[in-house]
């Protein structure tokens, strides 16, 4: 079974532009969440998906947005990009994305904006 | 609001030695907790879980874990270290608002 894929793997960027990231879960599973991670910060919690619907958004300004498509596939966005955006993004897929349903990561996009 | 503790920034070992980390929750409800690792420029392989049942708990790569309710602590442990587990560890604990609350990582680093 393939695993959680993200594309692009890297990306450079400048201030103020946007971009936008993909993750295609793993075949079947139906949740999908986004992680930010910063040497900083740690690992923080984006948003989760699950059937197209966002059911919970982390501590983030409204330039980060994301969606989910009918086939589980997901992306997210940043706009307006800040020096400050820079980090690795990592997304995770689960069957359901309950607390018990384990998470299975993708490599994760480097994003880095100069 | 859930939340996890890994006192330990950095780890050094010796290659063969024990290893030990820690990770101490805050959760109100049943906890699910994770245990992560990360190698450099890589996203997150799942080592170990506990849901509940039996508390201490085996997971790939020979390492087990141990979950003490009464210290609120799941401490992550590997007899043996080889170079190869020269790694970021994560201990996380799963929510019911669909999301997992991450501590700030154990950077472990294998002397030969």
């Amino acid at each position: 079974k393939a695993g959680v894929t993200q594309t692009p793997r890297y990306l450079i960027k400048t201030r103020g532009q946007q971009v936008t990231l993909s993750c295609s879960p793993i075949s079947g599973h139906r949740s999908v969440s986004w992680y930010q991670q910063t040497p900083g910060q740690g690992l923080q919690f984006l948003f989760e998906y699950f059937s197209e619907t966002q059911r919970n958004k982390g501590n983030f300004p409204g330039r980060f947005s994301g969606r989910q498509f009918s086939n589980s596939r997901s992306e997210m966005n940043v706009s307006t990009l800040e020096l400050g955006d820079s980090a690795l993004y990592l997304c995770a897929s689960s069957l359901a994305g309950f607390s018990y349903n384990e998470q299975f990561f993708g490599p994760g996009t480097r994003l880095t904006v100069l | 609001a859930q939340s996890v503790t890994q006192p330990d920034i950095h780890i050094t070992v010796s290659e063969g030695a024990s290893l030990e980390l820690r990770c101490n929750y805050s959760y109100g409800a049943t906890p699910y907790l994770f245990w992560y690792v990360q190698s450099p420029g890589q996203g997150l392989q799942l080592l170990l879980k506990y849901f509940s049942g039996d508390t201490l708990v085996q997971g790939i790569k020979g390492f087990e874990a141990e979950f003490k309710r009464s210290q609120s602590s799941f401490n992550l442990r590997k007899p043996s270290v080889h170079w190869s587990d020269a790694a970021e560890y994560f201990c996380a604990v799963g929510s019911n608002d669909y999301k997992l609350s991450f501590g700030a990582g154990t950077t472990v680093t294998v002397r030969a």
